[in-house]
Parts: structure tokens; C-alpha cells; sequence
């Protein structure tokens, strides 16, 4: 059964400062989701990691997929107070489409 | 385009009673999925399917049952609320036909409550 787990869960950073979320996964992937959901909204992709050793930037977030160690990364840098929110990885087994999140990250960056 | 429409946004239920939360979407996505959020946790895969007519299971299926009949819509079925199923409701959709390097679209959830 594929778990899905992230760290850390809260995670309260100063503006201006740098800080990476962990998502790791228990069983073989093919492709790996993140998303944002700010508070009472829906969610709202990011990024799409499709295979080993794959990165993607958007502005400050960059995230990565190792999926030799079943670990993915959203690294920020010089955090802004528009990034708070929370974000979720996303997992599913290769060959389906059965899809497992993250328990999350919520994050608060302070002025 | 609309994408995703959840209705209602909103509703309280009494304990017992049945309901149907409907979800309907406009980009001719082939896969939907029903997810649960309970407050301050992640998402839980109730139900997903892959095209009219086929629906499976997620993790947490007890208590819902699903329906494909078109590719626009996919209900979803409480059939004797209880307390525990006190949630937000958010139905997605993606389009996996054209690679796995499409990401879901959400709908605007349905914020449900079991008395």
C-alpha cells in the first residue's frame, strides 16, 4: 500500500529566509504532484515531476524527484508572505491512477 | 470554460439522512476523482474513475457509493450520513490520455456537516 508522507507538517519561516519541504513515498512512482491550497480555497498545481533527477522552478519554489530514494523536494527561497499556505505532494503507483497525498505542509511566512 | 463545478457548496445534513454531492466538468477529462479533507489534514481518495461506466475504489470508499454515467459527471452518494463523514467534499479531473504530465483540476469543494 503506497504511504505518503511529508515533513515538516508546520513550519513557520522568517521573510527573506530559505527552507525545503520533504515528500517521500513508500512504493515505486512514475510521476509525482505538488500543490498549494490556501486557506478555505481549493488546490492548485505547482509542479509535475515525471522521472528520476527531474527539477522545476516557478519563481521561488523549486521542486525535485529522486525516485531511487523515493523523495521529492520543494526547496523556497527568500521566502515572501504570499507563500503562505499549505502544499501537498502527490503519488501514485506506477501504472495507475489511484492517487495518494501528502498529510501537508503549513506554511506561515513571517513579516 | 467553467472546469470543475461542485454543488452545493455548502449543506448540513442530520444524522441518517442521504444526499448526493454532484460534480460536473467541461474540459472532456477522461479520469475524476471524489477526495475527502477533514480539518487541518490532507486529502483522502474515496473514489476515482477512468471513464464512463468504470469507477474503483479509493482509500476510504465506506459510506459512498459512485456513479459514471457521462463523461461530464460523477456523483457522489451518501447513503446514511454519520458525524464522522463531517468534511470538505473536492471532486477533480485530469486528462492522463494526453501523458501523465497533466496535474488534477479541483473544483471549489463541498463543505459538508453531519448533525
Amino acid at each position: 500500500e503506497l504511504k505518503v508522507e511529508q515533513n515538516p507538517l508546520f513550519l513557520s519561516m522568517q521573510e527573506g529566509k530559505n527552507y525545503t519541504i520533504y515528500c517521500n513515498y513508500s512504493t515505486t512512482s512514475d510521476r509525482l504532484y505538488w500543490y498549494r491550497q490556501d486557506p478555505g480555497k481549493s488546490l492548485e498545481s505547482l509542479f509535475v515531476l515525471l522521472s528520476n533527477g527531474a527539477v522545476k522552478q516557478e519563481g521561488r519554489l523549486m521542486a525535485s524527484l529522486d525516485t531511487k530514494a523515493r523523495l521529492s523536494t520543494l526547496h523556497i527561497t527568500a521566502a515572501v508572505h504570499d507563500l503562505s499556505a499549505t502544499y501537498f505532494c502527490a503519488v501514485a503507483t506506477s501504472g495507475t491512477y489511484k492517487y495518494i497525498f501528502g498529510t501537508g505542509t503549513r506554511l506561515k511566512v513571517l513579516a | 470554460n467553467a472546469g470543475v463545478t461542485q454543488t452545493p457548496k455548502f449543506r448540513i445534513l442530520k444524522i441518517g439522512q442521504s444526499m448526493t454531492l454532484q460534480c460536473t466538468q467541461d474540459m472532456n477529462h477522461n479520469y475524476m476523482y471524489w477526495y475527502r479533507q477533514d480539518p487541518g489534514m490532507g486529502l483522502k481518495l474515496i473514489y476515482y474513475s477512468v471513464g464512463a461506466g468504470i469507477t474503483d475504489k479509493g482509500e476510504v470508499p465506506n459510506g459512498y457509493n459512485v456513479s459514471r454515467s457521462t463523461t461530464e459527471d460523477f456523483p457522489l452518494r451518501l447513503e446514511l450520513a454519520a458525524p464522522s463523514q463531517t468534511s470538505v467534499y473536492f471532486c477533480a479531473s485530469s486528462y492522463l490520455d494526453r501523458g501523465p504530465n497533466q496535474p488534477q483540476h479541483f473544483g471549489d469543494g463541498t463543505r459538508l456537516s453531519i448533525l
